[in-house]
């Protein structure tokens, strides 16, 4: 067991930037997850994969945001046009599909928009 | 959506004491896990604990989910112990597919 391993993890840009984060799931995991937690606060859903298929979103994704996971596999989390509100900690989560089934996070990608 | 809420907010210890956290949530819960946030982010597992007893060393944690909570316990704490304790529920009711709904979290500080 690998665990789940996110890059970077630590990104500093200017606002206005396209920002493009990595996450590799357990490999034996369907279900991959991403959450963005910002200071002083419990991590937030933003959305959710079960093999390829995306199948929530939380109305905290703007339009900005985009996630994809093309092969079941990996995925990654875009934020276009970053402004200084995005600056967070993105973590990523996967377990197996099903009832009672634990999640596994990864490490976190800390965004910093100057 | 399913609220989760702990208590207390912030505790501080001296190195050996033993301790309580508290997580209430609103529903029924499919999953109910504990985690540890370090100074440096990285989330923790600590218990995968939808319901009953579960030990680890010095932490233990119970969730009566007829009661709608779960406690987190802590003995002999350790300075390394320190950091942020997370509950985090996913609700049975609904389709949200396993998401998981923090709580705003316990800041622990164990003093030498």
């Amino acid at each position: 067991d690998t665990g789940v391993s996110q890059d970077p993890r630590h990104k500093i840009t200017k606002r206005g930037q396209n920002v493009t984060f990595r996450c590799d799931p357990i490999s034996e995991h369907n279900r991959l997850y991403w959450y963005r937690q910002t200071l002083g606060q419990g991590p937030e859903f933003l959305t959710y994969f079960q093999n390829e298929a995306q199948l929530e979103k939380s109305r905290l994704l703007s339009d900005r945001f985009s996630a994809e996971r093309p092969k079941g596999s990996f995925s990654t989390l875009e934020i276009q046009r970053t402004e200084q509100g995005d600056s967070a900690m993105y973590l990523c989560a996967s377990s197996f599909s099903g009832l009672n089934q634990p999640q596994h996070f990864g490490d976190g990608t800390r965004l910093s928009i100057l | 959506g399913i609220q989760v809420e702990q208590s207390p907010p912030d505790l501080i210890l001296q190195e050996g004491a033993n301790s309580t956290l508290r997580c209430n949530f609103s529903d029924s819960v499919n999953n109910l896990q504990w985690f540890h946030q370090n100074p440096w982010g990285q989330l923790i597992n600590l218990f995968y604990i939808p319901s009953g007893t579960k030990q680890n060393g010095r932490l233990s944690a119970t969730t009566v989910a007829t009661e709608r909570y779960s406690l987190l316990y802590i003995s002999s704490s350790q300075t390394t112990d320190s950091g942020v304790y997370f509950c985090a529920a996913w609700g049975a009711g609904g389709t949200s597919y396993g998401k998981l709904t923090f709580g705003q979290g316990t800041i622990l500080t164990v003093h030498p």
